[in-house]
């Protein structure tokens, strides 16, 4: 049980171009999802909360207008990066959690996002 | 605010043996919950172990067990009869009660010799 599915796995695509990435609980709703960015050798670095229905809350020095945040549903949030460039290249990972205290984090296998 | 810090960038330990790592926390919180995360090549986050702070016993999942010592705050991971397969990065994470995400470490790299 709890399966997070994100998709795509990978994009390449050109500067200026939107992406969206889809974060879906496949067995579970989740109240909240969060989603982080990933640098090579590096921890996981929070860019927003996400509730249902609601705006999300995004970390200090993340811009809301480049990175896109809709979670409509309690099985779906999406993240979108709008007009990508070269230095939004990275590897985006989201997670979901039941309400339930103490539940950990379950995680989404990653979007790997080349702009050129 | 809550910290958690992962004080071995690398470690490496020969196939079979037992490899501990290190972790220690920082919280004002009286109920809390700590977690050790696996992130092999592929990326992708496992969930390897859990605990709750309100729990004396040491969680034990398989070959992989955790020193819990409440008062030191400190959260190690003990793998036991290492193999190949546990060569990744494993994180740890500090969470509350609420819908707060995780505070993770900063990893620590595990290499498994054969």
């Amino acid at each position: 049980g709890a399966v997070v599915s994100q998709h795509p796995s990978r994009v390449i695509c050109k500067s200026g171009t939107s992406v969206k990435i889809e974060c879906r609980s496949l067995d579970f709703q989740a109240t909240t999802m969060f989603w982080y960015r990933q640098f090579p050798k590096q921890s996981l670095m929070l860019m927003a909360t996400s509730n249902e229905g609601s705006k999300a809350t995004y970390e200090q020095g993340v811009e809301k207008d480049k990175f896109l945040i809709n979670h409509a549903s309690l099985t779906l949030s999406t993240l979108t990066v709008t007009s990508a460039h070269p230095e939004d290249s990275s590897f985006y990972i989201c997670s979901a959690r039941v309400s339930q205290a103490g539940q950990p984090q379950h995680f989404g296998d990653g979007t790997r996002l080349s702009i050129l | 605010a809550q910290t958690v810090t992962q004080s071995q960038p690398e470690m490496s330990v020969q196939e079979a043996e037992t490899v501990t790592l290190s972790c220690t926390y920082d919280t004002s919180e009286s109920d809390y919950y700590l977690f050790w995360y696996k992130q092999p090549p592929s990326r992708q986050m496992i969930l390897v172990i859990r605990q709750e702070a309100y729990k004396q016993q040491n969680a034990t999942e398989n070959r992989f067990s955790v020193n819990f010592q409440k008062a030191a705050k400190s959260f190690s991971l003990k793998i036991s009869d290492s193999q190949l397969g546990d060569a990744a990065m494993y994180f740890c994470a500090l969470g509350n009660s609420g819908n707060t995400p995780l505070v993770f470490g900063k990893g620590t790299r595990l290499s498994v010799i054969a």
